[in-house]
């Protein structure tokens, strides 16, 4: 079946760092795969998503790259805020049912 | 935007209690999914439905049943609410057409069973 693995965290950085949150999968066919972002007190929101191998996401400066050949999307940010401090959830979607198959989150914390 | 509301963002109830959490979507989306979120565990899929009066069980559905009636609304049921189901609740809501469709997420309920 779907899986997802992704960083396990927490991690903690200081504001204007760089960041790189780890997300590898196993899947049947060809997913697509997304980065959800989660604040305090929130539900999930969208951050990037791509559909095809070598496709490029990007949003808010986060960006990350669907590599088909080592099955991984990680996501980058080159300098990090502190209102970037949030839950982040790699996840995918195989199928033809549209579920999501999602990683356990990776909590991230900027300091000023 | 698409909005998808949940009914409450707290509620406690106590245990053996009938608990029904609600969900509405104004974008006109075919498929809805509850899940649960428990810290470690990241989200876990209870039920979805893909059209009305329409169900599937998700990975952990033992003890909550579900209920869509109107394309807009997906309701979920805890029977009999025990402590193991505190938890944050977290509705969503996707389009069928299209590949690798979005799921929308409502602000979630956090439920508490004494």
């Amino acid at each position: 079946g779907n899986s997802v693995t992704q960083m396990e965290g927490p991690v903690t950085l200081s504001e204007e760092a760089f960041l790189t949150i780890n997300c590898t999968y196993t899947a049947t066919g060809y997913p697509s795969l997304f980065w959800y972002v989660q604040y305090p007190g929130e539900g999930l929101q969208l951050l990037l998503k791509a559909t095809k191998a070598d496709d490029k996401g990007s949003n808010k400066g986060f960006e990350a790259t669907y590599r088909k050949e080592t099955t991984s999307f990680h996501l980058e940010k080159g300098s990090v805020q502190v209102s970037d401090s949030a839950v982040y959830f790699c996840a995918l979607s195989g199928g033809s049912n549209y579920k999501l198959t999602f990683g356990k989150g990776t909590l991230l914390t900027v300091n000023p | 935007d698409v909005k998808v509301t949940q009914s409450s963002r707290y509620l406690v109830k106590r245990t053996g209690e009938k608990v029904f959490l609600e969900c509405v979507q104004d974008m006109d989306h075919e498929n809805m999914f509850w899940y649960r979120q428990d810290p470690g565990l990241g989200l876990r899929l209870i039920y979805f439905s893909y059209d009305v009066k329409m169900k599937e069980k998700g990975d952990i559905p033992e003890g909550y049943s579900v209920s869509r009636e109107k394309k807009e609304r997906f309701s979920l049921i805890l029977e009999s609410a025990s402590t193991n189901q505190t938890s944050m609740y977290l509705c969503a809501s996707s389009s069928s057409s299209g590949r690798g469709d979005t799921q929308y997420f409502g602000p979630g309920t956090r439920l508490t069973v004494l």
